[in-house]
């Protein structure tokens, strides 16, 4: 089974518009940390946003918001306000706990189009 | 330089080649990991290596080899590739290999084409 499952291949919104991003995922540790990363044309992945899984607000920075459901192991990342640069492959990403908490299993992304 | 800088960005070579990828970081990170991205395929992890020491060999084929010899700069060293093995490769870091909020700091990459 998947342990992140991004179901948007690609997603498209007008630029200024709000857009939703939904990963869901797969553990049965209670320790988890969810990432959200930008990928652009050039190719670096760039960290987003971070929720723990004991965190009790979800997780905000700036235009990102990480809507954190837990019973329904969902991690939907919130775009407030696009810009045409956000434009990219986004991936959502977990990192278990325990032994092997240094690993982060990546989502198969989706791919955003802010339309001008 | 800043970050975390890959070398050369685009690679292009034979199956009989060898060639080598350089990454080096410049965050003072005590972590480093290469990362395969194939198309429509989730990133998958090849090595960690903390340290300088290798923690993590994610049942990668033997043609890939990497080295760290220090903490700053981490080699994946390429020989009689197969064009299966065309891909982006990227670098990260992190402060260590902790759990919690380390996040990994990605390079742009290097783009191999094997014919």
């Amino acid at each position: 089974a998947q342990k992140i499952t991004q179901t948007q291949p690609g997603m498209f919104v007008q630029e200024k518009e709000a857009v939703t991003l939904d990963c869901t995922y797969d553990t049965s540790d209670p320790s988890y940390g969810l990432f959200w990363y930008k990928q652009p044309s050039s190719g670096e992945m760039i960290f987003l946003i971070y929720q723990g899984s004991y965190d009790q607000q979800n997780a905000t920075e700036g235009r990102y918001s990480l809507n954190f459901q837990k019973a329904r192991k969902s991690a939907n990342l919130v775009i407030s306000a696009s810009q045409l640069g956000d434009s990219a492959m986004y991936f959502c990403a977990m990192r278990e706990g325990g032994g092997s908490s240094y690993k982060l299993i990546f989502g198969s992304g989706t791919r955003l189009l802010v339309r001008p | 330089e800043t970050g975390v800088t890959q070398t050369p960005r685009h690679l292009v070579m034979g199956m009989t080649n060898k060639k080598s990828l350089k990454c080096e970081q410049h965050l003072g990170h005590n972590a480093m990991y290469w990362y395969k991205q194939s198309a429509k395929k989730p990133l998958e992890l090849m090595f960690v290596y903390s340290l300088e020491e290798r923690v993590e060999n994610n049942s990668v084929p033997s043609r890939f080899s990497p080295e760290c010899p220090n903490s700053s700069h981490l080699f994946l060293h390429l020989h009689t590739l197969q064009p299966e093995d065309s891909a982006l490769y990227l670098c990260a870091s992190s402060q260590d290999l902790v759990p919690g909020v380390d996040e990994q700091y990605f390079g742009p990459g290097t783009r191999l084409t094997v014919t």
